[in-house]
């Protein structure tokens, strides 16, 4: 099946500063997905991303379906944004049907 | 926002007991989902329901795994025969369609259980 490969596996950073989450995958894909999984364990979704450039507030997530890959950018980043986050890949099957496929995700802790 | 709902929040079962976890997709939804995440992995996919019928499952959705549509409104996962090893959050999601772009698997806030 499909790899999906995050890093860093973990990210500690202080208040106030910037990162980029980066999300490999290893076949085409018909559609991709961003999710933050807060410490109740929720997961909100970020960004439906299949290709190009989306931006929400502090967040912004890019797509490169051609080199299969697609980036996570945080600014200015806030204690509320520690958390686990997950980029989830969308492949159609044979049979015709998809599933998301979840990579491991990317710890991220910001410190006050 | 219509949002996906998922009773209960949490569950606590013993060993050897039936559970079944319910959830309330999206109204104008077609395809259903129910995914797992054993605590500190990832979320991994279980089974995908369409048309009244499973459409996907993984390799973990054995026959311990069942699901249900049993009205028009509520999609439910029983576990038969619960083990140790079946405490996880179990997510469910919907989609109006598959594959297409604007259209993302929303999901629910999942069901915590926990096998004593």
């Amino acid at each position: 099946g499909i790899q999906v490969e995050q890093s860093p596996p973990d990210l500690i950073l202080q208040e106030g500063a910037n990162s980029t989450l980066r999300c490999n995958f290893s076949d085409s894909v018909n559609n991709l997905q961003w999710f933050h999984q807060n410490p109740w364990g929720q997961l909100i979704n970020l960004f439906y991303i299949p290709s190009g450039t989306k931006q929400n507030g502090r967040l912004s997530a890019t797509t490169v379906a051609t080199e299969r890959y697609s980036l996570l950018y945080i600014s200015s980043s806030q204690t509320t944004d520690s958390g686990v986050y997950f980029c989830a890949v969308e492949r159609v099957t044979n049979s015709g049907y998809s599933t998301l496929t979840f990579g491991k995700g990317t710890m991220l802790l910001v410190s006050p | 926002e219509p949002e996906v709902t998922q009773t209960p929040s949490h569950q606590v079962t013993q060993m050897g007991q039936e559970v079944i976890l319910r959830c309330v997709p999206i109204s104008n939804h077609l395809y259903f989902y129910w995914y797992r995440q054993i605590l500190g992995q990832k979320v991994e996919f279980l089974v995908s329901f369409y048309n009244n019928e499973i459409s996907e499952k993984s390799e973990i959705f054995d026959d311990q795994f069942s699901v249900e549509r049993p009205d028009g409104s509520n999609f439910t996962l029983k576990i038969r025969s619960t083990k140790l090893e079946d405490s996880a959050m179990y997510f469910c999601a919907s989609s109006e369609v598959q594959g297409q772009e604007d259209q993302p698997q929303h999901f629910g806030d999942g069901t915590r259980l926990s096998i004593l």
